[in-house]
């Protein structure tokens, strides 16, 4: 079966610092797509970030990057210039393969953003 | 543009009561997910709906639970004679196509709580 792993529960960065959230997949498919999500105290799933396995070079949106490492499996979030707004739980998910609906999440990373 | 919409946003049910929950996906988009939070975790994939068509309910369970998404109207999860094991956070999420092309975007959540 395909899983997702967060292996860090909770984390906190002081305001201004760079953080990296970990990830890493398992998956028998040769293309598929992972994402990160954001799901801030308001509870709503914000997508942050999207990698697809074919491309080589790591996504990027403003504070937001990733570190892919498909042969390692692996897929970090970086977060740049941490800001308290960046409060929130981080999903990392990937798509099932085979399938055009069914995102595998991860349980999550609670990130804490201190001033 | 609207967001995914749903309704209502909580809901609270004696045991054996029924759930129905609402979707209405964003303009232009033809399909339809279903994702159910336990407190503490992750999002876990229910269904996949286009219009009129499940594609995919492997994460549904096998009783009480049904989804639809009629020719008209919003997608529709319901779920009979809930038990208190049901109370979770149910997301809806809809794309233009299947994911694996495309982002999709998740609503607000509607929070089902049994007593």
């Amino acid at each position: 079966a395909q899983t997702v792993t967060q292996s860090q529960p909770e984390m906190s960065v002081q305001e201004a610092e760079t953080v990296t959230l970990s990830c890493t997949y398992d998956t028998s498919e040769s293309n598929y797509y992972l994402f990160w999500y954001k799901q801030p105290p308001s509870r709503q799933m914000i997508l942050v970030i999207r990698q697809e396995a074919y491309k080589q070079q790591n996504a990027t949106e403003n504070r937001f990057s990733v570190n892919f490492q498909k042969a390692a499996k692996s897929f970090s979030l970086k977060i740049s210039d941490s800001q308290l707004g960046d409060t929130a739980m981080y999903f990392c998910a990937s798509l099932k393969g085979g399938s055009q609906g069914n995102l595998i999440f991860g349980k999550g990373t609670k990130l804490s953003v201190k001033p | 543009n609207a967001g995914v919409m749903q309704n209502p946003r909580h809901l609270v049910r004696r045991r054996g009561q029924e759930a129905r929950l609402r979707c209405s996906p964003m303009k232009g988009h033809s399909h339809v997910y279903w994702y159910r939070q336990l407190p503490e975790e992750g999002l876990k994939f229910m269904v996949y709906l286009q219009k009129e068509n499940i594609i995919d309910e492997s994460g549904m369970p096998k009783e009480r639970f049904s989804a639809e998404f009629p020719k008209e109207g919003p997608s529709i999860l319901r779920i009979q004679q809930v038990v208190r094991g049901d109370s979770a956070a149910y997301f809806c999420a809809s794309s233009p196509r299947g994911i694996g092309g495309n982002t999709i975007y998740f609503g607000e959540g509607s929070w089902l709580t049994v007593v």
